[in-house]
């Protein structure tokens, strides 16, 4: 079972490049979401979707883009890459937005600094 | 507003019981979740509260008073393995999880 899949592991960016970060699951989950994680900040929202073709924005969502265009895939993208945007992140999956009891399954993480 | 308090860091002994308290605020609750993050790594559920009371589950206990906006996190026996961060988190109406900062925990010998 792979889960959350999420690539690449680690990314070094110059400020103003662009790039998509990748999240796949196989668990046929309806929900999925993105966040970052800061240090002594916790987790946070960037983005989020219910389904395939909905998508919504978090606490977060300024510089990132996202689509859903099938269930397993959620790409997220960085327009214009800022040192703000230094950060862990997480793509999160879940089986439904309805199944509130269900806990969220995490990706292993991107780990990505802006020069 | 939302927000959600944990303590930052808690040291306790191998054999011991330690307890994580979370405070939290919002007005569209629906539940609170405790991750469990090792250093490097990604969340992993622990537990899901959404009545009051408390749940158990092994080494791990789970406490909600929604009345108070409150919850807490008990490891009994701990072990070495369990120096980790622990993250509260409570779900809202959008489905979309709050965190809270997290109380990183080192176990000592």
């Amino acid at each position: 079972n792979a889960g959350v899949t999420q690539t690449p592991k680690f990314q070094v960016l110059k400020t103003g490049q662009s790039m998509t970060l990748q999240c796949a699951q196989d668990m046929n989950h309806e929900y999925m979401s993105w966040y970052r994680q800061d240090p002594g900040m916790g987790l946070r929202l960037i983005h989020y979707s219910v389904g395939a073709g909905i998508t919504d924005q978090g606490e977060v969502p300024n510089g990132y883009n996202v689509s859903r265009s099938t269930t397993e895939d959620f790409p997220l993208r960085l327009l214009s890459a800022a040192p703000s945007q230094t950060s862990v992140y997480f793509c999160a999956s879940s089986y439904s937005a309805r199944e509130r009891s269900k806990p969220q399954h995490f990706g292993d993480g991107t780990r990505l600094s802006i020069l | 507003g939302q927000n959600i308090d944990q303590p930052t860091e808690m040291t306790a002994t191998e054999g011991a019981i330690v307890q994580i308290n979370c405070t939290y605020q919002t007005s569209g609750f629906n539940g609170l979740f405790w991750y469990q993050q090792h250093a490097g790594e990604a969340p992993t559920f622990l537990s899901y509260n959404v009545l009051d009371g408390l749940e158990e589950k092994g080494r791990f206990s789970s406490f909600l008073s929604r009345s108070k906006g409150y919850s807490y996190l008990l490891l009994k026996e701990l072990q070495m393995k369990d120096s980790a961060s622990y993250l509260c988190a409570f779900n809202t109406v959008r489905r979309a999880l709050t965190f809270g900062s997290g109380t990183r925990l080192q176990v000592q010998p």
